[in-house]
């Protein structure tokens, strides 16, 4: 099954830094890796999403990136905010429908 | 439109003792899930269903069933409580699955509120 390993766990930065967070997966099949964002006490929702038939997408201070051929996504977040400050979570799909996550990253913007 | 709606959202069981999950969604998505999380360990896959009728185990399933009799509900049932399924639970669904030759969609997840669920 897909493995999805993601790096660094914890993170600390300054207000108005970037922040970049890396996973890798295993399976070759899959083709959609999502970014959901967990607010401590609050469900995961997603941020941002790529598909594999696209090697980037930006929604305004949140960007991904897609490396098929070394099977890594990446999440750049510009110009930090507190409010920024969660548990982001990795995934990617496996057998085409289920997703599996990674362990999470726990991000602290401090001002 | 409540999305998806979990119950209980808080339960203490004693070693043994066995409960169910509910979780309902009125999005007529087709797939759901179920995931525990733990300090450290992310959301880990339960079971999944990609429609009434059918489920899947996912990464960690021993200890937990599942059953899919209509789209609406995907309940998550504890036979024999541990205190290692001490946890979180999130019943999640999404407009998901497979488009025959088409091969397979995967779309947003949509999350419930969660189920704290202590084991002693």
């Amino acid at each position: 099954g897909e493995n999805v390993e993601q790096h660094p766990s914890t993170l600390s930065v300054q207000e108005g830094d970037s922040a970049v967070i890396k996973c890798t997966y295993s399976d070759s099949a899959s083709n959609y890796f999502p970014w959901y964002k967990q607010e401590l006490g609050k469900r995961p929702q997603l941020i941002i999403d790529i598909r594999s038939n696209v090697g980037e997408k930006k929604d305004q201070r949140i960007a991904v990136t897609l490396n098929k051929t070394a099977k890594h996504f990446s999440l750049h977040i510009t110009e930090t905010q507190p409010e920024d400050s969660a548990v982001y979570f990795c995934a990617a799909n496996q057998a085409g429908t289920a997703l599996i996550f990674g362990k999470g990253t726990t991000l602290s913007v401090s001002s | 439109n409540a999305g998806v709606t979990q119950t209980p959202k808080f339960q203490v069981l004693k070693t043994g003792q066995s409960m169910t999950l509910q979780c309902a969604q009125d999005m007529n998505h087709e797939y759901m899930s179920w995931y525990r999380q733990d300090p450290g360990m992310g959301l880990r896959l339960i079971h999944y269903s990609v429609g009434a009728g059918i489920t899947d185990q996912g990464e960690v399933p021993n200890g937990y069933n599942v059953s899919r009799s209509t789209t609406e509900d995907f309940p998550l049932r504890l036979l024999l409580a541990a205190p290692s399924q001490t946890s979180v639970y999130f019943c999640a669904s999404s407009y998901s699955g497979h488009l025959g030759l088409a091969g397979s969609y995967t779309g947003e997840l949509f999350f419930g509120e969660g189920s704290r669920l202590t084991v002693l």
